[in-house]
């Protein structure tokens, strides 16, 4: 299985200042075939399912602000949150759909200072 | 507009079988382009990929869980369902119903339902 792991675990920002998360792959996501990474970012909030903001690293979902942005190739990757908006206090995860088992980061909280 | 909604037992006890069902609307489960299935996630822990279905034929599982899972369609009904045998308390999580794209458009989860609570306790 592909290890997901993120940093850091908890994140504290002012708003409309920038948050970054990290996350790593324990093998590259990047296909030769296709030239595209095969990792996707998702935004959860609190009793909520997490919904799909990034896919192919760095393309953003419909109806997300492009204050979310994120990067990376191979086996890192980031998603930066420009100016942090009070709605987007959220559990971030990435996640690999490169191999079977998919897998999930352990997520990154983001939290209003 | 897709919609999944899951439904089943709240609370299932040590060593029954859990059985979920997902009603999909605004979209159909027989088509080829996309794969239907369920994520789990334990309270605050990641979500954890169960697996999946597409009506061309190819049923992958998470390996970790492939000898307990089942997961079944009814086209009739637009509803698919998982079975999870032999639970324990480390199975109780929330369970979510999913769509994913085949390989190549993208194999990410992009729909998903609220998620149905089911905690394991006798």
């Amino acid at each position: 299985d592909i290890v997901m792991t993120q940093s850091p675990d908890s994140l504290t920002v002012s708003l409309g200042e920038r948050a970054t998360i990290n996350c790593k792959s324990s093998q590259s996501v990047l296909h030769s075939s296709d030239n595209k990474n095969y990792l996707a970012w998702y935004q959860q909030k609190p009793g909520q399912p997490p919904k799909l903001l990034i896919y192919w690293a760095s393309t953003r979902q419909s109806g997300f602000p492009d204050r979310f942005r994120a990067s990376g190739s191979g086996t890192d990757f980031t998603l930066t949150i420009t100016s942090l908006q009070a709605e987007d206090v959220a559990v971030y995860y990435c996640q690999q759909y490169f191999s079977s088992p998919l897998t999930f980061g352990g997520g990154t909280r983001v939290e209003i200072k | 507009q897709l919609q999944l909604q899951e439904s089943g037992p709240g609370l299932v006890k040590p060593s029954e079988t859990l059985s979920l069902t997902c009603t999909v609307s605004g979209g159909s489960i027989s088509s080829t382009d996309y794969y239907w299935g369920w994520i789990r996630q334990s309270p605050g822990k990641g979500p954890e990929w169960i697996g999946s279905f597409s009506y061309s034929g190819n049923t992958p599982y998470n390996p970790s869980l492939k000898s307990r899972v089942t997961i079944s369609v009814d086209t009739s009904k637009n509803q698919f369902s998982l079975t999870l045998s032999s639970m324990t308390a480390a199975d109780t999580a929330v369970y979510y119903c999913v769509r994913q794209g085949d390989f190549w458009s993208g194999n990410y989860p992009d729909s998903w339902g609220q998620g149905s609570l089911v905690t394991v306790s006798s």
